[in-house]
């Protein structure tokens, strides 16, 4: 079945350091991508998606491309914030089923 | 608009004893999903209504772990009996359109069961 694998954390970084979580996926047709954020104690928000190959999903600086040919959506900020501190989930959806979600990356930024 | 809301935001129990999690969607919307997160699992789908109707629970981990939805603003997810095993957070999401559009969540219930 779908399935993605994201790396493994937790990543550190110091601020305004350039971040990147790996993400890939596995999917027999053409899903939909996501990043979802869970900050401490809360659930899970949107933070961007992108629906078709090559599309780039953006919001709040964090940028990420779908790469059809080597089944990646990779997450990425220039500079990071203390405020983005947080679990990092990288999902797909495929037709009409619920999303599939990674086990999360845990970034934790320090001033 | 509030969001989804869940109830209670901890619950602790001893194993044996029953225990239900509440939640209420977003108005208007019509997909109701129930997920676990745990350190070992991540987040995993354990049933999904569309229109108050189950649509998918082969995430349901056993006979013990039941879902219901009544009625578009409420659904419950009970565990009887409860055993150490199912201490995890407990997520309530919800979306306007299909279950492949954003979902929104609530803010879990930690559960421990003694």
């Amino acid at each position: 079945g779908d399935s993605v694998t994201q790396m493994e954390g937790p990543v550190t970084l110091s601020e305004e350091a350039f971040l990147t979580i790996n993400c890939t996926y596995t999917a027999t047709g053409y899903p939909s991508l996501f990043w979802y954020v869970q900050y401490p104690g809360e659930g899970l928000q949107l933070l961007l998606k992108a629906t078709k190959a090559d599309d780039k999903g953006s919001n709040k600086g964090f940028e990420a491309t779908y790469r059809k040919e080597t089944t990646s959506f990779h997450l990425e900020k220039g500079s990071v914030q203390v405020s983005d501190s947080a679990v990092y989930f990288c999902a797909l959806s495929e037709g009409n089923t619920p999303l599939v979600f990674g086990k999360g990356t845990r970034l934790s930024v320090i001033a | 608009d509030a969001g989804v809301i869940q109830s209670p935001r901890h619950e602790v129990t001893e194993m044996g004893q029953e225990v239900t999690l509440r939640c209420k969607p977003i108005s208007g919307h019509n997909s109701l999903f129930w997920y676990r997160q745990t350190m070992m699992r991540g987040l995993e789908l354990l049933i999904y209504f569309n229109n108050n109707v189950p649509i998918d629970d082969s995430g349901m981990p056993e006979d013990r772990f039941s879902a219901k939805m009544p009625n578009a603003s409420f659904s419950t997810l009970k565990i009887q009996p409860s055993e150490p095993r199912d201490s995890a957070v407990y997520f309530c999401a919800s979306s306007s359109g299909g279950p492949g559009e954003k979902l929104f969540f609530g803010s879990g219930t930690q559960l421990s069961v003694l």
